[in-house]
């Protein structure tokens, strides 16, 4: 089945870029997008097709896919930013869906 | 406003039987495939399975199929999970999701996520 891998854990400081990377095998071939999960909250959909933003999201974030690995940036960190965050991908051919391990973000 | 509300969660036992509901209201809920996903207790999320719009067609991952029964009654605005034979493993939040556009093969991603509700299996 496909893999994706995500670091657990990135640290940024309030005012910094945080960029947390996602990659699997092929994935020029795939569209990934980002979901940002608070404790005890449902997913919310921060970027869809590697960096189209949803109404309502910060232009803070936006998203790269270099092929290789996709990639969620967030500029101008806030302390709101704290937070899980999941990269997914659609595998057209067995029509399923994949997540990522999910990253923690910590604002430091 | 989309807005989806799960139901049917609770305290179950082992190799018993559970069925989840979640109505969707706020949009044409016949024109979109939906899904369930779960996320067990400190973990990550886990797609679960899909359902097409007119309920012809559903997909589910590898771990689950046999066990999980997805299906959809339009008429009620509504997607149902129906889990068998419940282990340990199936302990989680069940999250019923909408597909970000209504597309003709797949959901693609979720623009929309109910609360969820929560199962938990045990003795």
């Amino acid at each position: 089945s496909y893999v994706l891998t995500q670091p657990p854990s990135v640290s940024v400081a309030p005012g910094e870029t945080a960029s947390i990377t996602c990659a699997g095998d092929n994935f020029g071939t795939k569209n990934a997008h980002w979901y940002q999960q608070k404790p005890g909250q449902a997913p919310v959909l921060v970027i869809y097709y590697d960096n189209d933003r949803p109404s309502g999201i910060p232009e803070r974030f936006s998203g790269s896919n270099s092929g290789k690995a996709a990639t969620l940036i967030i500029i101008r960190v806030e302390a709101g930013d704290e937070a899980d965050y999941y990269c997914q991908v659609w595998d057209a051919a067995s029509n399923r869906v994949v997540f990522g391990g999910g990253t923690k973000l910590t604002v430091l | 406003e989309v807005q989806l509300e799960e139901s049917g969660g609770g305290l179950f036992q082992p190799g018993g039987f559970v069925r989840l509901s979640c109505v969707g209201s706020g949009f044409i809920f016949s024109r979109y495939w939906m899904s369930w996903v779960r996320q067990a207790p400190g973990k990550g999320l886990e797609w679960v399975a899909n359902i097409k719009q007119d309920g012809s067609d559903s997909y589910y991952e590898d771990s689950v199929k046999g066990r999980f029964t997805i299906s959809r009654d339009n008429a009620k605005d509504s997607v149902f999970l129906q889990i068998r034979s419940l282990r340990a493993e199936d302990t989680a939040v069940y999250y019923c999701a909408r597909a970000g556009f209504y597309y003709d093969y797949g959901a693609h991603y979720y623009s929309s996520w109910g609360p969820g509700t929560r199962v938990t299996v045990s003795s």
